[in-house]
Order: C-alpha cells, then sequence, then structure tokens
C-alpha cells in the first residue's frame, strides 16, 4: 500500500500569513492526490482533487500543486476559518490511503 | 444541496454485528460511486470500502475484509455497510462519502455516526 507522510505535523501562524503543507508519498501517485480540511467534530471536506484542482465552493486561496511523490497544499493568506487538520490522500492505487494530517494552530 | 444522512451506529460487544445506512439526497444516487471511511477517536482517516453505482462491484480494506458487507439500494437513495464480527478496534465515526472514482476523491461527506464496540 503506498504510504502518504504529511509533514510538518502541526504548523503555527497567525492569520494573514502563508501556509505550506507538504505530502509525500512512497511511490507515484501521478497526479491522483486530493487534499481535504477537516474542523473539529465535522467531517472532512474535500478542498483539491486531482493535485490542483479546486472542489467545488472552495477559496481561490487555498491551491494544489506536485506531481509524482511530492505534493503541496498552500494557503495564500490564512483566515481564522482556515485553522483546522488537512489531510491527503491518493486514488492512484488500491487501497486509496490517507496521510497522517497536518493540524494549522493559530499561533 | 446534497445531504448524506448516516444512521445505525451504537454501542455494541466485541463479536456482535450492526449495520449502518446512509441515505443520500440532492444528487443522483444512482450514477455515483459511494463509499465508507471510518475515524478512530483521535486519530486520522481510513477508507473502509466502496461500491459501484449499480452495486455491481465492490472494494474493501484489508481491515474489514470478509467482515464487512457494503451494499446499495438505488431505488432508495441509501447506502449500507453490514459488520459482522466487530472488533474493538473497530470503533470509530464512520463516514458515507460520495466518491468521484473508484478510490476518490470523496467530494461529499455524511456527518457521521459513531460505532463503539466494547464489553
Amino acid at each position: 500500500e503506498i504510504v502518504l507522510t504529511q509533514s510538518p505535523a502541526t504548523l503555527s501562524l497567525s492569520p494573514g500569513e502563508r501556509a505550506t503543507l507538504s505530502c509525500r508519498a512512497s511511490q507515484s501517485v501521478l497526479s491522483y492526490l486530493a487534499w481535504y480540511q477537516q474542523k473539529p467534530g465535522q467531517a472532512p471536506r474535500l478542498l483539491i482533487y486531482d493535485a490542483s484542482n479546486r472542489a467545488t465552493g472552495i477559496p481561490a486561496r487555498f491551491s494544489g500543486s506536485g506531481s509524482g511523490t511530492d505534493f503541496t497544499l498552500t494557503i495564500s493568506s490564512l483566515e481564522p476559518e482556515d485553522f483546522a487538520v488537512y489531510y491527503c490522500q491518493q486514488r492512484s492505487n488500491w487501497p486509496p490511503t490517507f496521510g497522517q494530517g497536518t493540524r494549522l494552530e493559530i499561533k | 444541496e446534497v445531504q448524506l444522512v448516516e444512521s445505525g451506529g451504537g454501542l455494541e460487544q466485541p463479536g456482535g454485528s450492526m449495520r449502518l445506512s446512509c441515505e443520500a439526497f440532492g444528487f443522483s444516487f444512482s450514477s455515483s460511486v459511494m463509499s465508507w471511511a471510518r475515524q478512530a477517536p483521535g486519530k486520522g482517516l481510513e477508507w473502509v470500502s466502496a461500491i459501484s453505482d449499480s452495486g455491481g462491484s465492490t472494494y474493501y480494506g484489508d481491515s474489514v475484509k470478509g467482515r464487512f458487507t457494503i451494499s446499495r439500494d438505488n431505488s432508495k437513495n441509501t447506502l449500507y455497510l453490514q459488520m459482522n464480527s466487530l472488533r474493538a478496534e473497530d470503533t470509530a465515526v464512520y463516514y458515507c462519502a460520495k466518491t468521484r472514482y473508484n478510490y476518490g476523491p470523496f467530494d461529499y461527506w455524511g456527518q457521521g455516526t459513531l460505532v463503539t464496540v466494547s464489553s
């Protein structure tokens, strides 16, 4: 199974700053990588699919990049509602797998 | 508006059975791949199972294969997960999700239902 490793585990930033989250795959997943946001007590929400495509209703400050084994989620200017846990997920190989998550917290 | 409403969770003893349901609203259920994922308390996300739009193809993670069965009733816009031989490690919030392709992405999620396996 493909292992996805997210870094850092925790990222402490202030509103207005730029956030860069990383996801590395143990083997190539082509561009079949998605990003999700999860807030406490809520279900995950799809942000980005196929590495760089924003899901419906997702603000333009969220962007994704990468291919193969290295991927990045960038939030250009943090809003208070962006502080949450972020997961990456690959659909290239069975079984679909998730990273362990990056917690984005307010500094 | 897409809405997924899970039900059926609760407390069950090890070795017991439970059936989860997920009713779908606001999209063409019969044309959509559907999945179950779970999240143990304080832990990350784990994909559990998926089913094709017709129900003719099903997929399972190794941790549940042979114990869980995914199914759907397109006439009722409802997805099911039959869970047998439950173990303590199956304790989690279970989410149903509308799935764009066989293995993701999961573009809409239900609110989740908590399954607790304990004696």
